[in-house]
């Protein structure tokens, strides 16, 4: 996933106009992925999901992509509103058929009015 | 349904002082999660249950960090002795079954050690 640290890289947008959030994911044996946001003060909440089965999943205004080849995972936001702001996570299952997740260093998404 | 419970929402302590973190999960679930959340090294897993029983803890920092589920209701994350560095939010998430599915967190508790 994407390194964490103290930079959390930030999106800004045009309410109305449609988001794209990247995460660069490490592990190729990954088969599951999520993408989670979190709005201040809340806990991450689920937003779509994404097997390795499938490169592309839709949502209710949002679209997963999922490309293997390059390792890379993608969340597109249609008309972005501004309860869409937050802090966009993406999260790997490194493989294991268990349940371990790990997270990538999120993405802060900022819709201007 | 409720969610994910956790207690307190805010906990203040002064160093050296033992802080113990309470979560319930999701009725039916099997797995129980807890994360640690800082700015600067994210979300961190700290240790998982599956059906009560720790799974994998190389995620507790030290041995002042330990965690319980006595049963699949309640688990409780505990910190004795803590310190400042241990300041973060520590969420605890359920997932229904120990296989390739979404978690669902709680609010998180937000422990600031002085």
């Amino acid at each position: 996933g994407e390194s964490v640290g103290l930079h959390l890289p930030t999106l800004s947008v045009q309410e109305g106009d449609n988001s794209i959030i990247n995460c660069a994911y490490s592990n190729s044996a990954s088969d599951y992925f999520i993408w989670y946001k979190q709005e201040s003060g809340k806990g991450p909440q689920f937003i779509i999901d994404i097997r390795s089965n499938m490169d592309k999943r839709q949502g209710q205004r949002v679209t997963v992509l999922l490309n293997k080849t390059v390792k890379h995972l993608s969340l597109q936001i249609a008309a972005t509103q501004p309860g869409d702001s937050a802090v966009y996570f993406c999260a790997e299952n490194g493989g294991n058929a268990g349940n371990m997740l790990t997270f990538g260093g999120g993405t802060r998404l900022m819709v201007k009015p | 349904d409720a969610g994910v419970i956790q207690s307190p929402r805010h906990e203040v302590t002064e160093m050296g002082q033992e802080v113990t973190l309470r979560c319930k999960p999701i009725s039916g679930h099997n797995s129980l999660f807890w994360y640690r959340q800082t700015m600067m090294r994210g979300l961190e897993l700290l240790i998982y249950f599956n059906n009560n029983v720790p799974i994998d803890d190389s995620g507790m920092p030290e041995d002042r960090f330990s965690a319980k589920m006595p049963n699949a209701s309640f688990s409780t994350l505990k910190i004795q002795p803590s310190e400042p560095r241990d300041s973060a939010v520590y969420f605890c998430a359920s997932q229904r079954r120990a296989t390739n599915e979404k978690l669902f967190f709680g609010s998180g508790t937000q422990l600031s050690v002085l």
